[in-house]
């Protein structure tokens, strides 16, 4: 068990530009979180996965972010036409259905957008 | 509305010089609070769950209990090392587990 895995660990872009962000949870975990968390704020919930199926989105999340896992895996957050307020960083978390010992994250992915 | 609240924002102590940390909650339904470690650039930690009111955790110089409205973490005899951002967070189980993070408390103890 390596933990939950991100990629890239930074990422700097141009303002327009499009960026995707792989997130590996740990294997036997089914579900997977995505959160947003800026300089001095605790991590905010982005969206959530429950095996393959999304199954909530924040009103954070706007058009521009999409997010997949296929097959229950891997999952990716795609940021299409980067604006300098989605400069953050990315977190992703794993859990088991009823888990008692919380959730557990990433190193995260820090973007920059520049 | 939900939401989780914790104060101070930032913390100074001498090394040795114990405290305490808050976070309180307005959550429907409390099923649980946990407890995180956050150090510069990295994902958060999990130090501890609570489940209900009067319970306690401990964890060398940290101890956790939890009330009807708020959690405290304790430091006792803090050492450099425990400089860090500790979070809290409460999972919302009518939305899938997701959790509702408070804006952390920085905690800086110098030797």
């Amino acid at each position: 068990d390596t933990g939950v895995s991100q990629n890239p660990r930074h990422k700097i872009t141009k303002r327009g530009q499009n960026v995707t962000f792989r997130c590996d949870p740990i294997s036997e975990h089914n579900r997977l979180y995505w959160y947003r968390q800026t300089l001095g704020q605790g991590p905010e919930f982005l969206t959530y996965f429950q095996n393959e199926a999304q199954l909530e989105k924040s009103r954070l999340l706007s058009d521009r972010f999409s997010a997949e896992r296929p097959k229950g895996s891997f999952s990716t957050l795609e940021i299409q036409r980067t604006e300098q307020g989605d400069s953050a960083m990315y977190l992703c978390a794993s859990s088991r259905d009823g888990s008692n010992y919380g959730y557990t994250f990433g190193s995260g992915t820090r973007l920059t957008v520049v | 509305e939900d939401q989780v609240t914790q104060s101070p924002e930032a913390l100074r102590l001498q090394e040795g010089e114990s405290s305490s940390l808050n976070c309180s909650y307005t959550v429907s339904g409390l099923r649980g609070l946990f407890w995180y470690r956050q150090d510069p650039g990295k994902g958060p930690e999990f130090l501890f769950t609570l489940y209900s009111a009067g319970e306690e955790k401990e964890k060398e110089r940290l101890k956790a209990t939890l009330t009807k409205k708020e959690s405290f973490l304790h430091i006792t005899a803090p050492k450099p090392e425990d400089s860090a951002t500790y979070l809290c967070a409460v999972p919302i189980y009518n939305q899938g587990g997701k959790l509702i993070f408070g804006q952390g408390t920085e905690l800086s103890v110098k030797p």
